[in-house]
This record gives C-alpha cells, sequence and structure tokens, in this order.
C-alpha cells in the first residue's frame, strides 16, 4: 500500500505564474515531511521541509504547506521559472527527521515554458 | 566539496554475475541509504544504516546485501543479479535529522 502519493504525474505551467505540487499520505505516525526536486541524470536534492508541529514552512520562491487533518501538503513556486522544470519528489518519516526509513512518492514532473 | 560518490555511472551484466556498487561520502555522515528509482514506482528504499556496522532493510531488500565496515563507505552487493533488477540506483547520506544528499546515480542493466 502507497503510504505517500502524489497522483498527478506531470503538471505543465507559464513562466511566472505559480506551481502547485499535491501530495497525499496515509500513516499518521509521519512527523517530517520533505520535498526533493531532480533534473535528468543527477540525484535529487533537497528542496524544502516542514515538521508536523508547523502548517507552513517558506523559503524564497518556496513554500510547503502541511494540512494534518487531510494528511495533505502542497509544494507552491511563486512565481516559476523555467529552470524549475524537474521532478519534483514528497517524501515522510515517522523518526522525527531522523530518517530511518523515509518514504517517497512517486514524483511529479514540472515543466515551466517560457 | 561535499559529496556522495557512486561508481560506476554505468553498469550492464548478466544475470547471475555478481557484482558491486559503490558509495563514499565526505562528510562523516552517520546515516546511509540505498534507494532505486523505477519509472511510475518513483524511489524506493532498499537497505539503510544509522552508523558503522548497523544495517536494516528498506521496503525492498530482496536479492541485494549491503555493509557497513566504515562510516564513509556503503556498498551495495547484488550476489545473482537479475533482469528484475536492472534500475536506477542512488545512495544517499546525511547527518541524523537533516536531509538527505543524493549520489548522481548508477544505472544498472541486468540482461
Amino acid at each position: 500500500d502507497q503510504q505517500v502519493k502524489q497522483n498527478s504525474p506531470s503538471l505543465s505551467v507559464q513562466e511566472g505564474r505559480i506551481s502547485i505540487l499535491n501530495c497525499d499520505y496515509t500513516n499518521s505516525m509521519f512527523d517530517y515531511f520533505l520535498w526533493y526536486k531532480k533534473y535528468p541524470a543527477e540525484g535529487p536534492t533537497f528542496l524544502i521541509s516542514i515538521s508536523s508541529i508547523k502548517d507552513k514552512n517558506e523559503d524564497g520562491r518556496f513554500t510547503v504547506f502541511l494540512n494534518k487533518s487531510a494528511k495533505h501538503l502542497s509544494l507552491h513556486i511563486v512565481p516559476s521559472q523555467p529552470g524549475d522544470s524537474a521532478v519534483y519528489f514528497c517524501a515522510a518519516s515517522d523518526y522525527g527527521g531522523s530518517q530511518g526509513n523515509l518514504i517517497f512518492g512517486k514524483g511529479t514532473k514540472l515543466s515551466v515554458k517560457p | 566539496e561535499a559529496q556522495v560518490t557512486q561508481n560506476p555511472r554505468y553498469l550492464i551484466t548478466v544475470t547471475g554475475k555478481k557484482l558491486t556498487v559503490t558509495c563514499s561520502q565526505n562528510m562523516n555522515h552517520e546515516y546511509m541509504s540505498w534507494y532505486r528509482q523505477d519509472p511510475g514506482l518513483g524511489l524506493r528504499q532498499i537497505y539503510y544504516s544509522m552508523n558503522v556496522e548497523v544495517t536494516d532493510k528498506g521496503d525492498v531488500p530482496e536479492g541485494y546485501k549491503v555493509s557497513r565496515k566504515e562510516k564513509r563507505n556503503f556498498p551495495l552487493i547484488l550476489e545473482s543479479p537479475s533482469p528484475n533488477q536492472t534500475s536506477l540506483y542512488f545512495c544517499a547520506s546525511s547527518f541524523r535529522g537533516s536531509p538527505l544528499h543524493f549520489g548522481n546515480g548508477t544505472r544498472l542493466t541486468v540482461t
């Protein structure tokens, strides 16, 4: 059973507009959530994270929102840029961030068109 | 430069021929992990290690072995590779509680 779900395999957005990537999880024990970005031929790179004690974390153009009651998180990118085109993975852990077992979603491929 | 180094980057082998993919990190991280990425399945954890001589199974450990004799190295061993192990493999490391740093991947093809 998939514990972390990214239901949109792909998303296309115009440059300058907002990109919203969604992630749902089923395990209520998850207490730390992360987003990773992956370019072709490279490993994933960490983008932004959020602890379950918060509902929002912002870093420049990137904001992650967490809705614990809905077991849902989203990544907002504003404004979107062509260099943001990549695959985005949502990940979750239930070890207070110790990442004993970090569970990843299947990824969403974002295309930002000039 | 802080990095996770995997070797080789590409490997083509035949069924049953033992192979090892090496992983080394220069950041003194306690935690290391192996993932495989397959189309439509995302990243799935194979094995992880919380520290030297401490390893645990992830979600898809069958057909793989690991060892952690030194802090910096975490090799992935396929004793008898099969075609269903054709995949893109990533090694990662971190301090406990910090985000993972990933290597650039090893693309393995088993014929």
